[in-house]
């Protein structure tokens, strides 16, 4: 059980375009999900909170209009990185929380912006 | 602050050869702290939840024991495949708190055959 997924698994976009990340989670409502992003041999950053419904919580020093985040259903939240730059290329992870406090993570998505 | 320290940043064994890791924790009030492994390339997977000083919690190898500042995740005979980067993270209560992790920097752990 506690199974999350994301889509894609590793994406290559051009300087100026968008790109859009899904999260899922398989197996269980997630009322809440997180968005983290990891640069090599760091830990992971967490980005932004979303819940259900509601608008996201962005972390301290992360553009919210750079990086929209949308949790429309209990199994299904999308991050999207608009007029991305080679700066924003990195490693996207998602995790998602039921009521309990355990947060399962995705795979992860490997972003490269050419 | 609310703060989590892993030491050692890296960690080389022999095969079978049993250790240790650590993490310091300083947090307002703690509602849980977790352990994940994380191998290059992946998402983190869930290993352990601990809530309250002196639980314990074991997994094949791994056995992962809490006090009021810290948590040690014991590694017993451990096997090439063990070969991981290990995090601590906690979890806090508090209104402003939205169930987010903080983590340490991990420890990248190798075992040699």
């Amino acid at each position: 059980g506690a199974v999350v997924s994301q889509h894609p698994s590793w994406v290559i976009c051009k300087s100026g375009t968008s790109v859009k990340i899904e999260c899922r989670s398989l197996d269980f409502q997630a009322t809440t999900m997180f968005w983290y992003r990891q640069f090599p041999k760091q830990s992971l950053m967490l980005m932004a909170t979303s819940n259900e419904g509601s608008k996201a919580t962005y972390e301290q020093g992360v553009e919210k209009d750079k990086f929209l985040i949308n949790h429309a259903s209990l199994t299904l939240s999308t991050l999207t990185v608009t007029s991305a730059h080679p700066e924003d290329s990195s490693f996207y992870i998602c995790s998602a929380s039921a009521l309990s406090a355990e947060q399962y993570f995705g795979p992860g998505t490997r972003l490269t912006v050419t | 602050e609310d703060q989590v320290t892993q030491s050692p940043e890296a960690l080389r064994l022999q095969e079978g050869e049993s250790s240790s890791l650590n993490c310091s924790y300083t947090v307002s009030g703690l509602r849980g702290l977790f352990w994940y492994r994380q191998d290059p390339g992946k998402g983190p997977e869930f290993l352990f939840t601990l809530y309250s000083a002196g639980e314990e919690k074991e997994k094949e190898r791994l056995k992962a024991t809490l006090t009021k500042k810290e948590s040690f995740l014991h590694i017993t005979a451990p096997k090439p495949e063990d070969s991981a980067t290990y995090l601590c993270a906690v979890q806090a209560w508090g209104s402003s708190n939205t169930g987010k992790l903080i983590f340490g920097q991990g420890t990248t752990l190798q075992v040699k055959p």
